[in-house]
């Protein structure tokens, strides 16, 4: 185990449903980061929260909001998602981005299927 | 911005050879290169990273090597044995005092080690 958990483990949602993804670290760390993972292609970064603060925002459609209510706790809001937003989507942590430390240690996913 | 090509995208060894993977990268910014593996249902998991100020580190039986004349690093596995059987990822980052947590990823090698 890495230290970083989410839920739910699978998700099946229709176009016109709304659900949140979770992310929680117990790490200590700062950072938080939300990357999409689909079959063939690299792993896509979307979202980094440092000190809960929105810090890149990776050309993501608006159908995808990310929360940081602390340093601890990620959210990922989804609503009117498409088909091909079906993928694996991975939460990552790490120390602050100004602390030396990139390590970024990942969570074991969601895997969302859009129908 | 930063592109990262990774090869090959499968290998095939024997039990008790070595493996390489190689990737490149494009920004000569980039300071920071960790190497991920992700098995069946679960999330990367950090190996062993490098920083640009060495040009090898080894830890048992995996290594990395960086050339950053050259722009690229490399994976040795040695002695694999069955369980090193997953999706590798190499990564590169441009670490500073304007660190944005930035890991852009290759395209991913899957391994096979056959008993």
């Amino acid at each position: 185990e890495t230290g970083v958990t989410q839920t739910p483990r699978h998700l099946v949602m229709g176009m016109t449903n709304k659900k949140s993804l979770k992310c929680e670290q117990h790490l200590g760390h700062n950072a938080m980061y939300w990357y999409k993972q689909s079959a063939k292609k690299p792993l896509e970064l979307m979202f980094v929260y440092n000190f809960k603060e929105q810090t890149e925002n990776n050309s993501v459609p608006s159908r995808f909001s990310p929360e940081c209510p602390n340093s601890s706790h990620l959210f990922l809001h989804l609503h009117t998602l498409q088909p091909e937003d079906s993928a694996l989507y991975l939460c990552a942590s790490s120390q602050d981005l100004s602390s030396g430390r990139s390590e970024q240690y990942f969570g074991p996913g969601t895997r969302l299927t859009v129908t | 911005g930063e592109n990262v090509e990774q090869h090959p995208s499968t290998l095939s060894v024997q039990e008790g050879d070595s493996a390489v993977i190689k990737c490149t990268y494009s920004d000569s910014a980039s300071n920071y290169f960790p190497w991920y593996k992700q098995e069946l249902g679960k999330g990367p998991q950090l190996i062993i990273d490098i920083r640009s100020n060495v040009g090898e580190k080894k830890d048992q039986r995996i290594a990395v090597t960086l050339n950053k004349t050259a722009k690229h690093f490399s994976l040795h596995i040695t002695e694999t044995q069955p369980e090193d059987s997953a999706v590798y990822f190499c990564a590169a980052s441009a670490h500073g005092s304007s660190n944005t947590g930035k890991l852009i990823f290759g395209q991913g090698t899957t391994l096979q080690v056959k008993p």
